[in-house]
Order: structure tokens, then sequence, then C-alpha cells
């Protein structure tokens, strides 16, 4: 059975960092890209940053682009997106999601985490 | 970024109806388009894939249809357990992107 169970949500202060982690099993999870995807409070789905099965290749959305970055630990099975300089639009639950086919090019999600709450005021 | 445009906005329906929910996408995307399901505190279901694909373990009355830049998710007979918001997304370009949601509300 998939699981992906994120960790490191919390409340932050403008400009400070975070870290979530996204730990997954039931399946091979170095044949699949993984992306995170955020949602406001009462908002809809934004597309956050993607990286490829083997971590060479990233994405960013613009809004996060420069301050976001994501990697993963093939060897431990874990996703991770580090944040920095935050603001108050960043505020959201955060999901990790898998992708529905192995390799790179895939960018429908067939999974997802319970999701992680990210709060930036002061 | 591809826009996804998603109407109505919210529908109120009983059980048993027939509901369809349109997505436009502001460039064609092939039928690389998914639906998802969100239910208050939850993360998203996905439903559809390849814009008419039915993913495992969905029931049948969920179908999808479209090509190119318009997409259409369609539930045959409306249960209680359908009251939620729908989402498209393309999954065409680099940055994929969600259309803004379609609320399904009891009539």
């Amino acid at each position: 059975e998939v699981q992906l169970l994120e960790s490191g949500g919390g409340l932050v202060q403008p400009g400070g960092s975070l870290r979530l982690s996204c730990a997954a099993s039931g399946f091979t999870f170095s044949s699949y890209a993984m992306s995170w995807v955020r949602q406001a409070p009462g908002k809809g789905l934004e597309w956050v940053s993607r990286i490829s099965g083997s971590g060479d290749s990233t994405y960013y959305a613009d809004s996060v682009k420069g301050r976001f970055t994501i990697s993963r630990d093939n060897s431990r099975n874990t996703l991770f997106l580090q944040m920095n300089s935050l603001r108050a639009d960043d505020t959201a639950v955060y999901y990790c999601a898998k992708t529905i086919s192995p390799g790179d090019h895939s960018k429908t999600f067939d999974y997802w985490g319970q999701g992680t709450l990210v709060t930036v005021s002061s | 970024d591809i826009q996804m445009t998603q109407s109505p906005s919210s529908v109120s329906a009983s059980v048993g109806d027939r509901v369809t929910i349109t997505c436009r996408a502001s460039q064609g995307i092939s039928s690389w388009l998914a639906w998802y399901q969100q239910k208050p505190g939850k993360a998203p279901k996905l439903l559809i894939y390849a814009a008419s694909s039915l993913q495992s373990g969905v029931p049948s009355r969920f179908s999808g249809s479209g090509s190119g830049t318009d997409f259409t998710l369609t539930i045959s007979s409306l249960q209680p357990e359908d009251f939620a918001t729908y989402y498209c997304q393309q999954a065409n370009s680099f940055s994929p992107t969600f259309g803004q949601g379609t609320k399904v509300e009891i009539k």
C-alpha cells in the first residue's frame, strides 16, 4: 500500500525558514518523480515544485523560485522541501504527491499525503 | 503558464442528478488532463487521468471526456458521498496547473 507522510510544518515568522519532509513507502520511490502541491486556507490547489526520480532535475513555480529547494534521498525514501525567505502568502497546507507513472515525465498525481500546515505569521 | 478555467464555480444538485463540470485550457493540452475530488480537510483524490481514463477503484458513475482545450467531468447519478470540490489539472507543461475548483453542494 502506497503511503506518503509529511512532517515539518508549523508556525514561522516572515523571512524565516522551514524544512518539510515526506516519507514514502509501498512503491519503488526512486522510479517516480515527486511533487509538492500547496493549498492556502479556503483556496484552490497550487503546484509548487517537482523533482525527477534520480533527483537530477528540478522544477519550480515562479512564486517560489529562488526561495524553495526540492530534494530527495532515495536511500531513505524521503522527499524534502527547504523553504527560505518565507512570506505570509506561503501560508498553506503542503502536500507531497506521487506521479501516476514511473519515469520523469508524468505530472498526474495518483497518491497524496495528508498534508502539513505551514503558517507564516509574526 | 497554461491557465485552467472551470465552470461553474459551484453547483447545487440533488441525489440522483446528473452533474457536468467543464474545464477549459488556455492552450491545447492534447489529453493531458486529470480530475480530482477533494473533501474538506482531506487530500485530493484522483478520479480521471488522460482526460477519460477512470482511476482504479473510482465508481463508474464518474466519466471524463474532451481533448485539446475543452474537457468535461460528468457524474451520471450523484450520490451523497459525491458532495465535494472538484479540480481539473493540466499535465502537459513543465508547470502543472489546476482549475479554481467547482463545489458540488446539496440542493
